[in-house]
């Protein structure tokens, strides 16, 4: 079965600066990689995703990801904060064969600092 | 398109009672999944369907039960409920594996 760390629960960051939350999962080969966004009180929005290609991906308002093969990393990344990214993102993995069930991150907290 | 619609929005239960949360889509998905999110923990399976008339659990089954009669719905019981229950319950479903999920909006559950 698979499995996903996110290390940092909780983030500050200034507005204008740059953005990494980290992401470690654990699977036999190249699974399904997911990044969600949850602001308060809402519901979860597809970052972006990732399963072959190009290791580094683009997704919706302005984010990034690079998946790393020999790290069993999937990082997100940000050139420059803005204040209305303040929010919880979750790292997903999702497995190639079996339950298409996606298991996920325990969350990271991102605030933003004016 | 309203997608992935749950009902109720919120809801307090005391201990003991029973309520049923329902999750409609109208995307003609095969696959529907019930969550719980608690604070540090990420989001954890109750139970998974995939198609109508399957259910399946997932990592946390215990005190919930699960029906998908009809495919664009998927309904979470609590028979009994407990303080432990007390969570946000999202609903989600995804049309393939690559897709990733289209998320309900959810219900803020409390069992007092």
């Amino acid at each position: 079965a698979q499995s996903v760390t996110q290390p940092d629960i909780h983030i500050t960051v200034s507005e204008g600066a740059s953005l990494e939350l980290r992401c470690n999962y654990s699977y036999g080969a190249t699974p399904y990689l997911f990044w969600y966004v949850q602001s308060p009180g809402q519901g979860l929005q597809l970052l972006l995703k990732y399963f072959s290609g190009d290791t580094l991906v683009q997704g919706i308002k302005g984010f990034e990801a690079e998946f790393k093969r020999s790290q069993s990393s999937f990082n997100l990344r940000k050139p420059s904060v803005h204040w209305s990214d303040a929010a919880e993102y979750f790292c997903a993995v999702g497995a190639t064969t079996g339950r298409r069930a996606l298991t996920f991150g325990s969350g990271t907290r991102l605030q933003v600092q004016p | 398109n309203a997608g992935v619609t749950q009902t109720p929005k919120f809801r307090v239960l005391k201990t003991g009672q029973s309520m049923t949360l329902l999750c409609a889509q109208d995307m003609n998905h095969e696959y529907m999944y019930w969550y719980r999110q608690d604070p540090g923990m990420g989001l954890r399976l109750i139970h998974y369907s995939v198609g109508e008339g399957t259910t399946a659990k997932g990592e946390v089954p215990d005190g919930y039960n699960v029906s998908r009669l009809k495919k664009q719905n998927f309904l979470l019981g609590l028979e009994s409920a407990a303080p432990s229950q007390t969570s946000v319950y999202f609903c989600a479903t995804n049309p393939n594996r690559a897709d990733g999920y289209t998320f309900g909006s959810g219900t803020r559950l409390t069992v007092v």
